[in-house]
């Protein structure tokens, strides 16, 4: 199994709709979780972290769920300019490193 | 500010030959970082500095050598290059080897083995 799955996509919408990424992981003794962005050809860029409480950065909602080790990241009012890639990114867990396991991405295509 | 540069952008080595790939950060981040980004395969840790003075073997590492020069550059090294070792590598950095601090990633550097 691996460390971080995802859905690879695509996932093709039109302009204005809302789409939401799962992630699972696996390592119960992660404690850090994050959801880049990449776009064609580029680096990864983070987009935001995600909090136990849930967190909310304008169009983009970010969850956890500690129990069913399950991350989500919802896109309201999609723009062409959301397409890219969006990887999940969970902290590996234990030590005094910072090493980041990371999703395959899912690809997201908005139409217009 | 540049943030975290790479070079070469791209290269092209024939099997058997070696190079160094270049990274440095502006950023005064303790911490750096090398990946290899694959189709299908995410980025994966190649290795990595937690600090000046220190590095250590991420999880993919056999046929790379790793220098932290100084705090700004880290640099990868391929002493003989395989076509297994054609990739996109990504160098990357972040304030500390805390779990929670962001990792600002380089432009990358295409490199093909043929």
């Amino acid at each position: 199994r691996k460390e971080v799955e995802q859905d690879p996509g695509p996932f093709n919408v039109p302009e204005g709709a809302t789409v939401a990424f799962n992630c699972t992981y696996s390592n119960s003794a992660s404690q850090s979780f994050f959801w880049y962005r990449q776009d064609c050809r580029k680096e990864p860029k983070l987009l935001m972290s995600v909090y136990s409480s849930g967190n909310e950065d304008g169009r983009f909602t970010a969850q956890l769920n500690r129990a069913s080790q399950y991350i989500s990241l919802l896109i309201r009012d999609s723009k062409l300019s959301d397409s890219a890639t969006y990887l999940c990114v969970v902290n590996k867990g234990g030590g005094a490193t910072n090493k980041l396991i990371f999703g395959t991405g899912t690809l997201l295509a908005v139409q217009p | 500010n540049a943030g975290v540069t790479q070079t070469p952008k791209f290269q092209v080595l024939k099997t058997g030959q070696s190079m160094t790939l270049q990274c440095a950060q502006d950023m005064n981040h303790n911490s750096m970082y090398w990946y290899r980004q694959d189709p299908g395969m995410g980025l994966r840790l190649i290795y990595y500095s937690a600090s000046e003075g220190t590095t250590d073997k991420g999880e993919v590492p056999n046929g790379y050598n790793v220098s932290r020069l100084n705090k700004r550059e880290f640099s990868l090294r391929l002493e003989s290059a395989a076509p297994s070792q054609t990739s996109v590598y990504f160098c990357a950095s972040s304030r500390t080897s805390g779990g929670d601090y962001e990792q600002y990633f380089g432009p990358g550097t295409r490199l093909t083995v043929t």
